[in-house]
């Protein structure tokens, strides 16, 4: 099983349409949810960043834990074509030498 | 702008040669890490290094070797290069070695193997 599942998609959405990205994972010793966009042809940067089971909100964008089902979400609010990017979630845990990402899903906002 | 500079942008080889991509990190960062991404397999963790010391290794060919020099730059060696090496590059940076620390990364280095 791997660490990081994610839907590839790709997904398409309207301009202000509500997303919704998700993300399983194995390890019950992640605490720490991460986040990262990658635009075309550059490298992924940190969006959100999450410790434990809850909820945290950066302007339009929700990162939602529950580790009680392992499961990772982001929800992005009244999307725009800026948003339009590979998202890739990446779950983590103390003493780890390495970030486990998943395969991304590839976003488009049609405007 | 992550801080992280990767060296060089794009590289185009044949199979059988061996190229050195660069990476500095972002200052004050100790640990590297090197990645490999294409598209059917995401991004890949080859190797970590912390101060100058190897400190995981992922899924990374005894073909490919890394290292990191004193003064905190790395480089990621690949010889006896073949098709299946075709793949983007990335060079990240943490300021710990442990988890919980949120990678920085570089633009990357294509590199396309003919």
């Amino acid at each position: 099983q791997k660490e990081v599942e994610q839907d590839p998609g790709p997904l398409s959405v309207p301009e202000g349409a509500i997303v919704s990205l998700n993300c399983t994972y194995s390890n019950s010793a992640f605490q720490y949810f991460m986040w990262y966009r990658q635009y075309s042809r550059k490298g992924p940067e940190l969006l959100m960043y999450t410790y434990s089971s809850g909820n945290k909100e950066d302007g339009r964008f929700t990162a939602q834990v529950d580790k009680s089902s392992k499961y990772i979400s982001l929800f992005i609010r009244d999307s725009q074509p800026s948003d339009s990017a590979t998202y890739l979630c990446a779950p983590d845990q103390t003493g780890a030498n390495n970030l486990f990402f998943g395969t991304g899903t590839r976003l488009t906002v049609i405007p | 702008d992550s801080g992280v500079t990767q060296t060089p942008k794009h590289l185009i080889t044949a199979t059988g040669q061996r190229v050195t991509l660069r990476c500095s990190p972002r200052s004050g960062d100790l640990s590297v890490y090197w990645y490999q991404q294409s598209l059917d397999q995401g991004l890949q963790f080859l190797i970590q290094y912390y101060n100058g010391e190897e400190r995981a290794k992922g899924n990374i060919l005894e073909r490919f070797s890394a290292q990191q020099f004193p003064d905190l730059h790395s480089e990621l060696n690949l010889s006896s290069l073949e098709l299946g090496d075709s793949a983007l590059y990335f060079c990240a940076s943490s300021a710990r070695q442990g988890g919980g620390s949120p990678l920085h990364f570089g633009n990357g280095t294509r590199l396309t193997v003919t």
